[in-house]
């Protein structure tokens, strides 16, 4: 059965610091993997998949096949980067999404 | 990407009574899902909604429960029946479009007393 951890509930930085939230995964076939971000009051919505390789908002995440892991992330926090992180897994055959349990993200100014 | 309309946004209901939940998509879309949320939890599958066919159900959810129904691309609905208050959740739709990408709805909170 596929995986999807988030070891961390929250990560608190300040603006300006590096932030890294991690995701390990276990699954035993490719997995897509994405980060989605939940702002406040809004909904869930994609940051970044892996596929695509892209930096959205200042954001990155590569896959490590070695380590199961795709961590996320973003050399200077900014507070507008306060928000719910939740990294997830499709098997791509059958598209469907296993998420982690969330990283909440707090950037202090 | 698509736009999804969800109703309602929340909902207070009594106890061994049900609540349909609509999804409704600005454009025709092959697969539409319906999460649950615990509080203080992650997403979890409900069931895939098909269209013209049976919604595909993950374990530990059962029809009896989660009646859904896809009467076109675009519209699925999700009841929750017999509600205790262990169903207090909130209750998402997605679809899937291209890249294998998904968008989620605004939700659905719901409190059983």
């Amino acid at each position: 059965a596929q995986r999807v951890t988030q070891p961390e509930k929250l990560l608190s930085v300040f603006k300006g610091a590096p932030v890294e939230l991690k995701c390990n995964y276990s699954y035993s076939g490719s997995p897509e993997l994405f980060w989605y971000v939940q702002y406040s009051r809004q909904r869930l919505q994609l940051l970044l998949r892996h596929i695509s390789r892209e930096s959205i908002k200042g954001f990155t995440a590569d896959l490590n096949k070695g380590e199961t892991s795709f961590h996320l992330k973003k050399p200077f926090a900014q507070e507008e980067d306060s928000a719910m992180y939740y990294c997830a897994l499709s098997d791509s055959g059958y598209s469907t999404l296993t998420f982690g349990k969330g990283t909440m993200l707090l950037v202090s100014p | 990407s698509a736009v999804i309309s969800q109703k309602p946004s929340r909902d207070i209901c009594q106890r061994g009574t049900s609540l349909t939940i609509q999804c409704q998509v600005d454009s025709q879309v092959t697969m539409m899902f319906w999460y649950r949320q615990q509080p203080g939890q992650s997403l979890t599958l409900i069931a895939t909604a098909n269209q013209g066919s049976e919604a595909t159900y993950e374990s530990g959810f059962v029809i009896d429960k989660f009646p859904i129904s896809r009467p076109n691309l675009t519209f699925s609905t999700l009841t929750v029946s017999n509600m205790s208050p262990e169903d207090s959740s909130i209750y998402l739709c997605s679809v899937r479009e291209f890249l294998n990408i998904q968008y989620f709805g605004a939700g659905t909170r719901l409190s059983v007393l």
